[in-house]
């Protein structure tokens, strides 16, 4: 497609459980980009990755989220063992390598932790 | 670390008239990049306007331009002839311009301003 694809958009799962995010960036696109974005707040970083490699996961907020690019291109963002206070909106944004070029975000999946 | 601020948590216009959304950041850095990004209820991020900082000239997109002051590290987006379609949550941002040094390459935003427009 022409844009940043994200899947489900809406995920709800129980506390406890593990769930899987889904983005598929703009093709050809090297940089891809996940945030967290709770209700109300901007988003907040959490990890960059060009192609396959993950360059920054700084922003990841415990070792129970992980994410993956493993053929650079599409990436999965995976949080375990969910809790509560993971209830947020996860974007995905990609851009090209060109220095300076803006990140394209895709729709967001809406994730609520009962 | 960098941080950017809007103050104005909500704001309102008339249909067809002007308003200015307040942006500030913090930085040491010399060289980077500010985005005025718009989220409308379908979530997406829609980027309004980019300015880099080298620039001199502030950044103009039709009905939609910045004024940029980087001593006072102001960064406002002024919209003109307000329409029903530019309701939506506004966020600034800013991005380093250091390449690819780790972390360099995230978007630092703001809180957002929520706008709505009058008819």
């Amino acid at each position: 497609g022409a844009g940043v694809s994200q899947s489900p958009r809406y995920k709800v799962a129980k506390r406890g459980q593990d769930v899987a995010l889904r983005c598929d960036p703009i093709s050809g696109h090297v940089s891809l980009f996940w945030y967290q974005q709770a209700l109300g707040q901007g988003p907040e970083f959490l990890t960059y990755f060009q192609n396959e490699a993950q360059l920054d996961k700084s922003g990841l907020p415990s070792d129970r989220f992980f994410a993956e690019r493993p053929e650079g291109s599409v990436s999965t963002l995976k949080i375990q063992r969910t809790q509560q206070e993971d209830s947020a909106v996860y974007l995905c944004a990609s851009s090209s390598k060109n220095e300076g070029q803006p990140q394209h975000f895709g729709d967001g999946t809406r994730l609520s932790i009962l | 670390a960098q941080t950017v601020t809007q103050s104005q948590p909500e704001m309102s216009v008339q249909e067809a008239e002007t308003v200015t959304l307040s942006c500030t950041y913090d930085t040491s850095e010399s060289d980077y990049y500010l985005f005025w990004y718009k989220q409308p209820p379908s979530r997406q991020m829609i980027l309004v306007i980019r300015q880099e900082a080298y620039k001199q000239q502030n950044a103009t997109e039709n009905r939609f331009s910045v004024n940029f002051q980087k001593a006072a590290k102001s960064f406002s987006l002024k919209i003109s002839d307000s329409q029903l379609g530019d309701a939506a949550m506004y966020f600034c941002a800013y991005r380093s311009e250091r390449g690819l040094i780790q972390g360099a390459q995230k978007l630092v935003f703001g809180q957002g301003t929520r706008l709505t427009i009058n008819p």
